[in-house]
């Protein structure tokens, strides 16, 4: 089974510290997307990427960046936290077209 | 653009009773259709997918669902819900261009005993 692994189940980190955000996947996909979860918005893309060193805004971009230096490995980064960024960060990885996204166990990010 | 609804922020049904999650689409070509589910602090587990041909999918877990073009709807069931499947349920759309799946707003689904 393919696996995507995030880094942290939970973190706490202070308003203005930079943040970074680990997702590993181990099946060779070329692409790969980080969502937030909200409560009542269902999940929103900030970023993706379809191969390495490339990347694509989301739909809620701001405030955050992303970094593909492997294949396997796409990074979210908070340049400066802020509290509405507190949320659950939801990594995928998909291998294909006729494939849907395989998802890690989440992060949940708390902001203070 | 392309939308997924669904209506239902909230669902209880008694365990072994039957159960239908809606879900309405906006595309204007024939989409590919998902549902997943996600239990408590976990990720999203693919339930089932459609792409073209049959319009019934079967998938895991004993799910099912049924692609309406004339309804632009994708509405998952079950014959008889068990206590575990209590849990979120997501649809989602793959759009066009990239492979962006863009998501509902999820339906929480209860078992009451």
């Amino acid at each position: 089974d393919v696996k995507v692994t995030q880094s942290s189940r939970y973190l706490v980190k202070r308003t203005g510290e930079k943040v970074f955000l680990e997702c590993v996947q181990d099946m060779d996909h070329e692409n790969m997307f980080w969502y937030r979860q909200d409560p009542g918005l269902g999940l929103r893309l900030i970023y993706f990427s379809y191969d390495v060193k490339m990347k694509e805004k989301g739909d809620i971009p701001e405030g955050y960046s992303v970094s593909r230096e492997k294949k396997e490995r796409f990074s979210l980064i908070l340049e400066s936290a802020s509290t509405n960024q507190t949320s659950m960060y939801l990594c995928a990885s998909s291998g294909g077209s006729s494939y849907g996204y395989t998802f890690g166990s989440g992060t949940r990010l708390t902001v203070v | 653009a392309q939308s997924v609804t669904q209506p239902d922020i909230h669902i209880t049904v008694s365990e072994g009773a039957s159960l239908e999650l809606r879900c309405n689409y906006s595309y204007g070509a024939t989409p590919y259709l998902f549902w997943y589910v996600q239990s408590p602090g976990q990720g999203l587990q693919l339930l089932l997918k459609y792409f073209s041909g049959d319009t019934l999918v079967q998938g895991i877990k004993g799910f099912e669902a049924e692609f309406k073009r004339s309804q632009s709807s994708f509405n998952l069931r079950k014959p008889s819900v068990h206590w575990s499947d209590a849990a979120e349920y997501f649809c989602a759309l793959r759009g066009t261009g990239f492979q962006k799946l863009v998501f509902g707003t999820g339906t929480r689904l209860l078992v009451s005993p």
